[in-house]
């Protein structure tokens, strides 16, 4: 298996443009979290789905931040419009159930200037 | 939400040293979990244990739920196992991570 594959590796974009960022879970893993990690905040989770359906979204900052999840190998977070305080590694891990070992992917690193 | 501490912050090792990372969490959790993240930035998942022990070859973590702690410890440490140590809490839907240990080990 692949693993966890997410694209962009990197993104550079201005203040104010729109960011989408995409992740491909390990297949047959049915949870899948969206997590964000900074200097300053640590590592934070941003929103997690089971079976496609999102379950908590209580650690997306704003109302700039939105995921979805259409079908269980795809998901996307965007950002829109992007600011420069929304720099950061952005990861996705996927697994089986809620509360199975996550594996992670290896992030998109997010620079808005 | 849970508080999550870890201790200590930062930790250098001597190769072959064997260290013992400690998660306090302020909750009852129905999820903890060990990750290590690698000087290069990739995270891994150590361990899933919300309660007992487990051992991965130099590797092995115990929780005590009822005591609301977590130990890792790292035997004949490498510099390989370079990196930051984070635990990660969760009661209910969602998961709280520590600000981590930042483990260096020295040839």
């Amino acid at each position: 298996d692949a693993g966890v594959i997410q694209s962009p590796r990197h993104e550079v974009t201005e203040m104010g443009q729109e960011v989408t960022l995409r992740c491909k879970p390990i297949s047959g893993h049915n949870s899948l979290f969206w997590y964000r990690q900074t200097m300053m905040r640590g590592l934070e989770l941003l929103i997690y789905f089971n079976n496609n359906v999102p379950i908590d979204d209580s650690g997306m900052p704003e109302d700039r931040f939105s995921a979805k999840m259409p079908n269980a190998s795809f998901s996307t977070l965007k950002i829109q419009p992007s600011e420069p305080r929304d720099s950061a590694v952005y990861f996705c891990a996927s697994t089986t159930g809620l509360l199975g070992t996550q594996y992670f992917g290896p992030g998109t690193r997010l620079t808005v200037t | 939400g849970i508080q999550v501490e870890q201790s200590p912050p930062d930790l250098i090792l001597q190769e072959g040293a064997n260290s013992t990372l400690r998660c306090n969490f302020s909750d009852s959790v129905n999820n903890l979990q060990w990750f290590h993240q690698n000087p290069w930035g990739q995270l891994i998942n150590l361990f899933y244990i919300p309660s007992g022990t487990k051992q991965n070859g130099r590797l092995s973590a115990t929780t005590v739920a009822t005591e609301r702690y977590s130990l890792l410890y790292i035997s004949s440490s490498q510099t390989t196992d370079s990196g930051v140590y984070f635990c990660a809490a969760a009661t209910g839907n969602q998961f709280y991570f520590g600000t981590g240990t930042s483990l260096t080990v020295i040839p």
